[in-house]
Protein backbone atom coordinates (compact mmCIF):
# COMPACT_ATOMS: atom_id res chain seq x y z
CA UNK A 1 0.00 0.00 0.00
CA UNK A 2 3.19 2.14 0.19
CA UNK A 3 4.36 1.83 -3.10
CA UNK A 4 3.67 4.70 -5.66
CA UNK A 5 3.97 2.59 -9.41
CA UNK A 6 5.38 4.85 -12.30
CA UNK A 7 5.46 4.22 -16.04
CA UNK A 8 6.94 4.10 -18.41
CA UNK A 9 10.29 3.49 -17.81
CA UNK A 10 12.08 5.11 -20.54
CA UNK A 11 10.62 7.82 -22.70
CA UNK A 12 12.00 8.78 -26.11
CA UNK A 13 10.50 12.37 -27.81
CA UNK A 14 11.26 14.11 -30.59
CA UNK A 15 11.78 17.64 -29.54
CA UNK A 16 8.88 20.11 -29.61
CA UNK A 17 7.10 16.68 -28.43
CA UNK A 18 5.03 16.30 -25.81
CA UNK A 19 6.26 13.77 -23.01
CA UNK A 20 3.77 11.69 -20.79
CA UNK A 21 4.66 10.10 -16.99
CA UNK A 22 1.92 7.94 -15.02
CA UNK A 23 2.25 7.39 -11.87
CA UNK A 24 -0.40 5.33 -9.46
CA UNK A 25 -0.69 5.16 -5.41
CA UNK A 26 -3.07 2.96 -3.18
CA UNK A 27 -2.85 4.82 -0.10
CA UNK A 28 -5.67 7.26 0.42
CA UNK A 29 -3.77 8.89 3.35
CA UNK A 30 -0.79 10.31 0.72
CA UNK A 31 -1.86 14.40 0.78
CA UNK A 32 1.24 15.44 -1.21
CA UNK A 33 2.52 14.43 -4.49
CA UNK A 34 5.90 16.49 -6.02
CA UNK A 35 7.67 15.66 -9.46
CA UNK A 36 11.44 15.73 -9.38
CA UNK A 37 13.76 15.72 -12.08
CA UNK A 38 17.81 14.25 -11.64
CA UNK A 39 20.56 14.60 -14.07
CA UNK A 40 23.23 12.17 -13.90
CA UNK A 41 25.42 13.13 -10.84
CA UNK A 42 23.24 15.29 -9.37
CA UNK A 43 20.38 15.00 -6.72
CA UNK A 44 16.77 15.17 -7.28
CA UNK A 45 15.60 18.75 -8.02
CA UNK A 46 11.65 19.68 -7.49
CA UNK A 47 10.16 20.08 -10.61
CA UNK A 48 6.36 20.69 -9.29
CA UNK A 49 3.97 19.11 -6.83
CA UNK A 50 -0.27 18.70 -6.51
CA UNK A 51 -2.34 18.43 -3.59
CA UNK A 52 -5.51 16.29 -4.04
CA UNK A 53 -7.62 19.02 -3.33
CA UNK A 54 -7.01 20.32 -7.77
CA UNK A 55 -6.93 18.59 -10.80
CA UNK A 56 -4.37 20.02 -12.22
CA UNK A 57 -1.38 22.33 -11.38
CA UNK A 58 1.06 24.08 -14.43
CA UNK A 59 4.16 25.82 -14.11
CA UNK A 60 5.55 26.65 -17.83
CA UNK A 61 5.90 23.80 -19.75
CA UNK A 62 5.08 21.73 -16.63
CA UNK A 63 1.82 20.33 -15.90
CA UNK A 64 0.44 17.75 -13.67
CA UNK A 65 -3.13 15.91 -13.97
CA UNK A 66 -4.60 14.49 -10.98
CA UNK A 67 -7.47 12.21 -10.92
CA UNK A 68 -8.33 11.08 -7.08
CA UNK A 69 -10.64 8.93 -7.61
CA UNK A 70 -8.49 6.98 -10.05
CA UNK A 71 -5.46 7.63 -7.93
CA UNK A 72 -3.34 8.59 -10.64
CA UNK A 73 -1.46 11.45 -11.34
CA UNK A 74 0.62 12.09 -14.51
CA UNK A 75 3.53 14.56 -15.86
CA UNK A 76 3.18 16.30 -19.41
CA UNK A 77 6.15 18.33 -20.74
CA UNK A 78 4.93 20.27 -23.38
CA UNK A 79 7.45 21.28 -26.14
CA UNK A 80 9.68 19.07 -25.41
CA UNK A 81 13.45 20.02 -25.40
CA UNK A 82 16.96 18.10 -25.52
CA UNK A 83 17.00 20.09 -21.90
CA UNK A 84 15.28 17.91 -20.52
CA UNK A 85 16.47 14.91 -21.02
CA UNK A 86 16.92 13.49 -17.81
CA UNK A 87 15.61 11.17 -14.85
CA UNK A 88 11.96 12.07 -13.85
CA UNK A 89 10.87 10.84 -10.59
CA UNK A 90 7.18 10.80 -9.24
CA UNK A 91 6.84 10.65 -5.07
CA UNK A 92 3.90 10.52 -2.65
CA UNK A 93 3.68 11.65 0.81
CA UNK A 94 1.28 11.59 3.69
CA UNK A 95 1.34 13.49 7.20
CA UNK A 96 5.36 12.60 7.50
CA UNK A 97 8.04 14.04 6.15
CA UNK A 98 8.84 10.43 3.76
CA UNK A 99 8.50 10.72 0.55
CA UNK A 100 7.58 7.31 -1.29
CA UNK A 101 9.18 7.64 -4.70
CA UNK A 102 8.65 5.80 -8.22
CA UNK A 103 10.86 4.08 -10.09
CA UNK A 104 11.63 6.75 -12.27
CA UNK A 105 11.53 7.05 -15.97
CA UNK A 106 14.39 7.79 -18.03
CA UNK A 107 13.38 10.75 -20.95
CA UNK A 108 15.45 11.06 -24.07
CA UNK A 109 14.40 13.93 -26.09
CA UNK A 110 16.37 13.83 -29.28
CA UNK A 111 16.49 17.16 -31.98
CA UNK B 1 20.02 31.28 -0.23
CA UNK B 2 22.71 28.39 0.29
CA UNK B 3 21.03 24.65 -0.63
CA UNK B 4 21.81 21.65 1.01
CA UNK B 5 25.41 20.59 1.30
CA UNK B 6 26.08 17.14 1.53
CA UNK B 7 29.91 16.11 2.25
CA UNK B 8 32.09 14.22 1.05
CA UNK B 9 31.14 14.09 -2.30
CA UNK B 10 32.87 10.57 -3.18
CA UNK B 11 33.54 8.07 -0.71
CA UNK B 12 35.72 4.78 -1.66
CA UNK B 13 35.60 2.32 1.54
CA UNK B 14 36.52 -1.68 2.49
CA UNK B 15 34.04 -3.97 3.29
CA UNK B 16 33.67 -4.23 7.07
CA UNK B 17 34.77 -0.48 7.72
CA UNK B 18 32.34 2.61 8.88
CA UNK B 19 31.69 5.51 7.33
CA UNK B 20 29.81 8.87 8.66
CA UNK B 21 28.08 11.32 6.05
CA UNK B 22 27.10 14.62 6.36
CA UNK B 23 24.47 17.12 5.22
CA UNK B 24 23.89 20.74 5.82
CA UNK B 25 20.22 21.67 5.05
CA UNK B 26 19.00 24.73 4.29
CA UNK B 27 19.27 27.63 6.35
CA UNK B 28 16.12 27.92 8.76
CA UNK B 29 14.95 24.23 7.78
CA UNK B 30 14.53 22.08 10.67
CA UNK B 31 13.77 18.60 9.13
CA UNK B 32 16.28 15.83 7.46
CA UNK B 33 15.66 12.77 5.61
CA UNK B 34 17.99 10.60 4.06
CA UNK B 35 17.93 8.93 0.93
CA UNK B 36 19.57 5.90 -0.48
CA UNK B 37 19.50 5.64 -4.00
CA UNK B 38 20.65 2.49 -6.32
CA UNK B 39 19.99 1.25 -9.94
CA UNK B 40 17.83 -2.13 -8.38
CA UNK B 41 16.53 -0.51 -5.62
CA UNK B 42 15.73 3.15 -6.39
CA UNK B 43 14.71 5.95 -3.92
CA UNK B 44 14.43 4.27 -0.83
CA UNK B 45 13.91 6.29 2.48
CA UNK B 46 16.11 5.41 5.09
CA UNK B 47 15.17 7.62 8.42
CA UNK B 48 14.44 11.48 8.65
CA UNK B 49 15.06 13.79 11.99
CA UNK B 50 13.52 16.79 13.02
CA UNK B 51 14.97 19.15 16.16
CA UNK B 52 17.68 16.67 17.20
CA UNK B 53 14.55 13.40 17.17
CA UNK B 54 14.12 10.60 14.38
CA UNK B 55 10.95 10.63 13.66
CA UNK B 56 10.84 7.79 11.33
CA UNK B 57 12.42 5.49 10.27
CA UNK B 58 12.74 3.20 6.99
CA UNK B 59 13.13 -0.71 6.70
CA UNK B 60 17.37 -0.67 6.64
CA UNK B 61 18.99 -2.93 8.95
CA UNK B 62 20.28 -1.14 12.29
CA UNK B 63 23.75 -0.68 10.86
CA UNK B 64 22.29 2.28 9.76
CA UNK B 65 22.07 5.02 11.93
CA UNK B 66 21.84 9.56 11.97
CA UNK B 67 21.84 11.71 14.00
CA UNK B 68 20.69 15.61 14.17
CA UNK B 69 22.45 18.25 15.77
CA UNK B 70 21.34 21.67 17.31
CA UNK B 71 22.63 23.10 14.51
CA UNK B 72 19.53 20.69 11.88
CA UNK B 73 22.67 19.59 10.51
CA UNK B 74 22.86 15.71 10.34
CA UNK B 75 25.00 12.99 10.09
CA UNK B 76 24.26 9.12 9.03
CA UNK B 77 27.02 6.78 10.05
CA UNK B 78 26.80 3.08 8.36
CA UNK B 79 28.69 0.34 10.51
CA UNK B 80 30.64 -2.85 8.94
CA UNK B 81 29.98 -1.57 5.60
CA UNK B 82 28.98 -4.12 2.72
CA UNK B 83 29.24 -4.79 -1.20
CA UNK B 84 25.70 -3.91 -1.20
CA UNK B 85 25.63 -0.58 0.72
CA UNK B 86 27.75 1.38 -2.66
CA UNK B 87 24.47 3.41 -3.63
CA UNK B 88 24.35 7.53 -3.48
CA UNK B 89 23.20 9.11 -0.22
CA UNK B 90 20.85 11.55 -0.84
CA UNK B 91 20.10 13.87 2.13
CA UNK B 92 17.00 16.37 1.97
CA UNK B 93 15.80 19.37 3.92
CA UNK B 94 12.42 20.87 4.71
CA UNK B 95 10.87 24.01 6.99
CA UNK B 96 7.96 23.47 9.21
CA UNK B 97 6.10 25.70 7.20
CA UNK B 98 6.42 24.00 3.78
CA UNK B 99 6.29 20.29 2.73
CA UNK B 100 8.66 21.01 -0.03
CA UNK B 101 11.80 18.66 0.20
CA UNK B 102 15.41 20.02 -1.23
CA UNK B 103 17.91 17.60 -1.83
CA UNK B 104 21.42 17.87 -2.07
CA UNK B 105 23.85 16.58 -4.56
CA UNK B 106 24.09 13.06 -2.63
CA UNK B 107 27.43 10.86 -1.47
CA UNK B 108 28.55 8.53 -3.96
CA UNK B 109 29.45 5.64 -1.44
CA UNK B 110 32.06 2.88 -3.07
CA UNK B 111 32.35 -0.57 -1.14
CA UNK B 112 34.93 -2.43 -2.11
Amino acid sequence: QQQVKQSPQSLIVQKGGISIINCAYENTAFDYFPWYQQFPGKGPALLIAIRPDVSEKKEGRFTISFNKSAKQFSLHIMDSQPGDSATYFCAARGNTDKLIFGTGTRLQVFP
Amino acid sequence: KAGVTQTPRYLIKTRGQQVTLSCSPISGHRSVSWYQQTPGQGLQFLFEYFSETQRNKGNFPGRFSGRQFSNSRSEMNVSTLELGDSALYLCASSSPLNTEAFFGQGTRLTVV
